[in-house]
């Protein structure tokens, strides 16, 4: 089974460019999150679908940030224009079941470094 | 507060010792889902175990055990006769419910190193 696909891996550009991640869950999970990691720190949840429907967005920061889920299925978040202090990782992770019970399986994560 | 912590933030043992990584929660839930993820240089997440807060029996899997204790609010981690492919960090996390969502929060996470 495949897990949790993100693109691409590294990504750099300059401040206020644009740039925007993509996401594909494990087949079958309705739930998948976005997640900040900056270095030395734990993830950080930014937003979370239960299929299509962001249901908890409490900590994006929406002035730049926005992310979709158009099919249920995969999902691209998107940072507009980015900020030096927005270098960190992005993971991408993935559920079945009810959010907080079950375990998610994460991806690789982007490395994004803003110049 | 909801919150996790990892007194660690680095480990250094010399292989085949064995190691104990902390991991101290403070939550109001009654009911909430600890869980340790291992994060090796290539990034990637791993899980690792989930416990439910009305299971107290310590869990072993082969060179890994968990000793889980409500009346610390400690989840400890130990791994036994450690190897080098061991070498990540690790993470602790709950679950809590926050403005009315369930949400992982992580630890700062303990980044251990096993020398050959």
């Amino acid at each position: 089974e495949a897990g949790v696909v993100q693109s691409p891996r590294y990504k750099i550009i300059e401040k206020k460019q644009p740039v925007a991640f993509w996401c594909n869950p494990i087949s079958g999970h309705n739930t998948l999150y976005w997640y900040l990691q900056n270095l030395g720190q734990g993830p950080e949840l930014l937003i979370r679908y239960e299929n299509e429907e962001a249901v908890d967005d409490s900590q994006l920061p929406k002035d730049r940030f926005s992310a979709e889920r158009l099919k249920g299925v995969d999902s691209t978040l998107k940072i507009q224009p980015a900020e030096l202090g927005d270098s960190a990782v992005y993971l991408c992770a993935s559920s079945s079941g009810l959010a907080g019970r079950n375990e998610q399986f994460f991806g690789p994560g982007t490395r994004l470094t803003v110049l | 507060a909801q919150k996790v912590t990892q007194a660690q933030t680095e480990i250094s043992v010399v292989e085949k010792e064995d190691v104990t990584l902390d991991c101290v929660y403070e939550t109001r839930d009654t009911t909430y889902y600890l869980f340790w993820y291992k994060q090796p240089p290539s990034g990637e997440l791993v899980f690792l175990i989930r416990r439910n807060s009305f299971d107290e029996q310590n869990e072993i899997s082969g060179r890994y055990s968990w000793n889980f204790q409500k009346s610390t609010s400690s989840f400890n981690f130990t791994i036994t006769a450690s190897q080098v492919v061991d070498s990540a960090v690790y993470f602790c996390a709950l679950t809590a419910l926050i403005q009315g969502a369930q949400k992982l929060v992580f630890g700062q996470g303990t980044r251990l190193t096993i020398n050959p």
